[in-house]
């Protein structure tokens, strides 16, 4: 059994770039969520996807944007990137979405994203 | 206020000490709640999972929810220098998406 894997480590990119990161879910995972952590900070909720519908979305703005693959692989897209955007961004992978799951979450290591 | 609050610390504890962490949260909404440890330049792990109100021991972990009190805890028994990080509450709601809200963390430094 493979865990959640993410790509690239480490990016830096300048104010008004988009980016895209992208993440692996654990096998056998339907469910995948993104979360951005500033330094110093806990994550904090981006959506989640769950099989590739977005199924929840925390305060972040449309620029914000996801997908989900068949494979339940998933990408984070950011346009116009802004300075603030600068933080660790985790995806974290989970069984289901409905009532009957543990809702337990499985993170990967993140990607460290640099605007500058 | 944030829904979730959590004491940054730093705490410093000597090797073999009991550790106590904890958070307060807003939302009675709330009936999942995790504790995660996250090592420097590291995803969070999850360390405990508890569901509704309640006890859960994991080895030298054991977690305590008092929803009446909108409080959680986090003891570490005998601690070690490798228990040295980061460790953030967790917790979400039954509906919403299972939007999962973090404290900001307690960094925990274990002198040997």
């Amino acid at each position: 059994e493979t865990g959640v894997t993410q790509s690239p480590t480490h990016l830096i990119k300048t104010r008004g770039q988009q980016v895209t990161l992208r993440c692996s879910s654990q096998s056998g995972h339907n469910t995948v969520s993104w979360y951005q952590q500033a330094l110093g900070q806990g994550p904090q909720f981006i959506f989640q996807y769950y099989r590739e519908e977005e199924n929840g979305r925390g305060n972040f703005p449309p620029r914000f944007s996801g997908l989900q693959f068949p494979n339940y692989s998933s990408e984070l897209n950011v346009n116009a990137l802004e300075l603030d955007d600068s933080a660790l961004y985790l995806c974290a992978s989970s069984l289901g979405a409905g009532v009957s799951t543990t809702n337990e979450q499985f993170f990967g290591p993140g990607t460290r994203l640099t605007v500058l | 206020q944030k829904e979730v609050e959590q004491d940054p610390g730093p705490l410093s504890v000597p090797e073999g000490a009991i550790v106590s962490l904890n958070c307060t949260y807003s939302n009675s909404a709330f009936q999942y709640f995790m504790w995660y440890r996250q090592y420097s330049r590291k995803g969070p792990e999850l360390l405990m999972y508890t569901y509704s109100s309640g006890n859960k021991e994991d080895g030298r972990f054991t977690a305590q929810v008092d929803k009446s009190s909108k409080y959680i805890s986090l003891f570490i028994r005998d601690s070690q220098p490798s228990d040295s990080a980061t460790y953030l509450c967790a917790m979400s709601a039954l509906r919403g998406g299972f939007k999962t809200i973090f404290g900001a963390g307690t960094r925990l430094f274990v002198k040997a």
